[in-house]
């Protein structure tokens, strides 16, 4: 069965500072997506960044970029220049490309130090 | 701009109600979710629709049946509530690109 594990329940970093996220996932599939979802307090999930599985190049959106390690099965989140409004739960998220459903991990909560 | 709607953010009902949680969305997305979220449980698959009247189990289906007679809209329905049902619900849809986009959440009690 599929799997997508975040190691890390909570985490924090400073304002300004670099923060990379974990996430790893457990596919027999070789063409899949992946994905990493950012949840405020109280208010609604949104996507961060998305990654085909064919794309060697990691995706970058801003501040925020992945490091998609496909052989090791390693899709983590750096969030550079961290700033307050980044603090919320962020989920890593996979889907088979033969699948509409997403495979989500438990979630890791950043912590935003001012 | 994309949207998802649920019909209530919060929700207080007693044991053994049936209780109706709508979901629309605005993008005709051909798939719906309804998913339940815990603390340290992340995001739990409850149904989910590829189409009109097309329904799908997911992983926690027991005690939840869903309707979906229209493509905008997919309704969670809880037959008996129980308060092990006491959770946030949140509802998504996403097209061929596997993107699922959310509405806002309902957090239910059941008392």
């Amino acid at each position: 069965a599929q799997t997508v594990t975040q190691s890390q329940p909570e985490m924090s970093v400073q304002e300004a500072e670099t923060v990379t996220l974990s996430c790893t996932y457990d596919t027999s599939e070789s063409d899949y997506y992946l994905f990493w979802y950012k949840q405020p307090p109280s208010r609604q999930m949104i996507l961060v960044i998305r990654q085909e599985a064919y794309k060697q190049q990691n995706a970058t959106e801003n501040r925020f970029s992945v490091n998609f390690q496909k052989a090791a099965k390693s899709f983590s989140l750096k969030i550079s220049d961290s700033q307050l409004g980044d603090a919320a739960m962020y989920f890593c998220a996979q889907a088979k490309r033969s699948n509409y459903q997403l495979i989500w991990g438990a979630g890791t909560k950043l912590i935003i130090k001012p | 701009d994309v949207k998802v709607t649920q019909s209530s953010r919060y929700l207080v009902k007693r044991t053994g109600e049936k209780v109706f949680l709508e979901c629309v969305q605005d993008m005709d997305h051909e798939n719906m979710f309804w998913y339940r979220q815990d603390p340290g449980l992340g995001l739990r698959l409850i149904y989910f629709s590829y189409d009109v009247k097309m329904k799908e189990k997911g992983d926690i289906p027991e005690g939840y049946s869903v309707s979906r007679e229209k493509k905008e809209r997919f309704s969670l329905i809880l037959e008996s509530a129980s308060t092990n049902q006491t959770s946030m619900y949140l509802c998504a849809s996403s097209s061929t690109n596997r993107e699922q986009y959310f509405g806002p959440g309902t957090r239910l009690t059941v008392t």
